[in-house]
């Protein structure tokens, strides 16, 4: 089974909106990590925040993470055609090596 | 600097046939892990290696099985492949154990099996 579940499924918004993706997970988390996905090709990282954290930015990206409710969310900012992809979180527990990602959601920007 | 490179792009083999992939990983990464993506789903963690050791596994049968040499590049082989073992395989590198540092990911390896 999957440790992260993304909310929603699939998300369409228009070009210069806001996007915003959520994350929740099962057991207690060491960090976790947002990537993006385009067209089923090799996954490219995005922000890794760990468990003692509670928002971090990068760029456009912001992420919070609250490790009471076991969820996440990122956030894009003023979003753009280049944005359309999916988008996985993963997180790893302490003393496991395993990384576990959800089933993404599938972003869709629109003109 | 290269980054995480894959091959083959594409393979199609038949039920209980072996497949051996091949990743090279980004130079001056020592970890290595395999992914499995069927389509639609996240990726599902096969195996990660670390300085050429098995250092963790995911929930696959024992005919999943890898290697990492010297150079920190891998191979995942698969034996007698079944219907389901058709995805997209994928390989990471990263620098010490993937949880805690960001993984870079190849284009992946398609792998079909009639």
């Amino acid at each position: 089974s999957q440790q992260g579940e993304e909310d929603p499924q699939a998300l369409s918004i228009q070009e210069g909106e806001n996007a915003t993706m959520n994350c929740s997970y099962k057991t207690s988390i060491n960090n976790l990590q947002w990537y993006r996905q385009n067209s089923g090709r090799g996954l490219v990282h995005l922000i890794l925040i760990r468990s003692n954290e509670r928002e971090k930015h990068s760029g456009r990206l912001r992420v919070t993470l609250d490790t009471s409710k076991k969820s996440s969310s990122l956030l894009i900012t003023a979003s753009r055609a280049a944005d359309t992809a999916s988008y996985f979180c993963a997180t790893d527990a302490w003393g496991d090596d395993k990384i576990i990602f959800g089933k993404g959601t599938r972003l869709h920007i629109l003109p | 600097e290269t980054g995480v490179t894959q091959s083959p792009t594409h393979l199609i083999k038949t039920r209980g046939q072996q497949v051996t992939l091949r990743c090279s990983s980004q130079s001056g990464h020592n970890t290595v892990s395999w992914y499995q993506q069927a389509l639609g789903q996240g990726p599902q963690f096969i195996f990660q290696y670390y300085r050429e050791e098995e250092n963790g596994r995911g929930n696959f049968p024992p005919r999943f099985s890898g290697l990492q040499f010297p150079n920190y590049s891998s191979e995942l082989n698969v034996n007698a492949l079944e219907l389901d073992d058709s995805a997209l395989y994928l390989c990471a590198s990263s620098y010490g154990t993937s949880g805690t540092n960001e993984q870079f990911f190849g284009p992946g390896t398609r792998l079909t099996v009639l």
